[in-house]
C-alpha cells in the first residue's frame, strides 16, 4: 500500500530561521509529489508539485522542495521563514493508482 | 473564479442518526473528490468521481456511507447511521481532469457525532 511519512509533527521556529520539513513516501513506481498548505482559517491549497524534470521545485512564497528518488524523499525547504508561514503542511503523492495519498501533516509555528 | 463550496460548515448529531453533506465544485472541473480528515491525520480519500462515474471508492465504508454526483456537477455525501468514529472534517475537492492535476479544496464540513 502506498503511504507517506512526515516525521515532524510540530515544529516551532523563530522568524528568519531556516525550515526543512521531511517527507518520505512508500511506493515502488513513478510518482507525482505535492506539498499542500493550510493556513489558519483557510482552505487546503497547493504549495508546489513535482512531476518530472528538475528535481528541485520552486513554489509559492519562497518555498522549494527537492525530490531525491534514491531516498524516496521530497523535503520542503525555505531559507527564512516569516510569521505568516504559520500553517499546517501536508506532503502527498500519486502513484499509478492515481489516488492522492496524504501524510499526517506538520504543524509549523513561527514566533516573532 | 469561484471556489469549491460546501455546506453545512458544521454539524453535530447523535450516533445512529443520518447526515448529508453537499459540495459544488469549480465550474468545468471534471473530477470531484470527498476526503475524510480525522483530527491529527491527513485527508483520506473516500470517493472520486470523474464526471458522473465513480473512479475510486475503495476506502468508502459502503455499509454506512454513500455518495452521488448529480449530472456531473454537485455532489452529496451521506452517512447513515453515523458512528462516533465518523467525527471528522469532510473535505470536498475538484480538479480539471484527474488527481495529478491541482486539486482545489473547499472549506470542509466539521462533523461531531455524540
Amino acid at each position: 500500500a502506498q503511504s507517506v511519512s512526515q516525521h515532524n509533527h510540530h515544529v516551532i521556529l523563530s522568524e528568519a530561521a531556516s525550515l526543512e520539513l521531511g517527507c518520505n513516501y512508500s511506493y515502488g513506481g513513478t510518482v507525482n509529489l505535492f506539498w499542500y498548505v493550510q493556513y489558519p482559517g483557510q482552505h487546503l491549497q497547493l504549495l508546489l508539485k513535482y512531476f518530472s524534470g528538475d528535481p528541485l521545485v520552486k513554489g509559492i512564497k519562497g518555498f522549494e522542495a527537492e525530490f531525491i528518488k534514491s531516498k524516496f524523499s521530497f523535503n520542503l525547504r525555505k531559507p527564512s521563514v516569516q510569521w505568516s508561514d504559520t500553517a499546517e503542511y501536508f506532503c502527498a503523492f500519486t502513484g499509478t493508482a492515481s489516488k492522492l495519498t496524504f501524510g499526517t501533516g506538520t504543524r509549523l509555528q513561527v514566533t516573532l | 473564479e469561484a471556489g469549491v463550496a460546501q455546506s453545512p460548515r458544521y454539524k453535530i448529531i447523535e450516533k445512529r442518526q443520518s447526515v448529508a453533506f453537499w459540495c459544488n465544485p469549480i465550474s468545468g472541473h471534471a473530477t470531484l473528490y470527498w476526503y475524510q480528515q480525522i483530527l491529527g491525520q491527513g485527508p483520506k480519500l473516500l470517493i472520486q468521481f470523474q464526471n458522473n462515474g465513480v473512479v475510486d471508492d475503495s476506502q468508502l465504508p459502503k455499509d454506512r456511507f454513500s455518495a452521488e454526483r448529480l449530472k456531473g456537477v454537485d455532489s452529496t455525501l451521506k452517512i447513515q447511521p453515523a458512528k462516533l468514529e465518523d467525527s471528522a472534517v469532510y473535505l470536498c475537492a475538484s480538479s480539471q481532469r484527474g488527481p495529478t492535476d491541482t486539486q482545489y479544496f473547499g472549506p470542509g464540513t466539521r462533523l461531531t457525532v455524540l
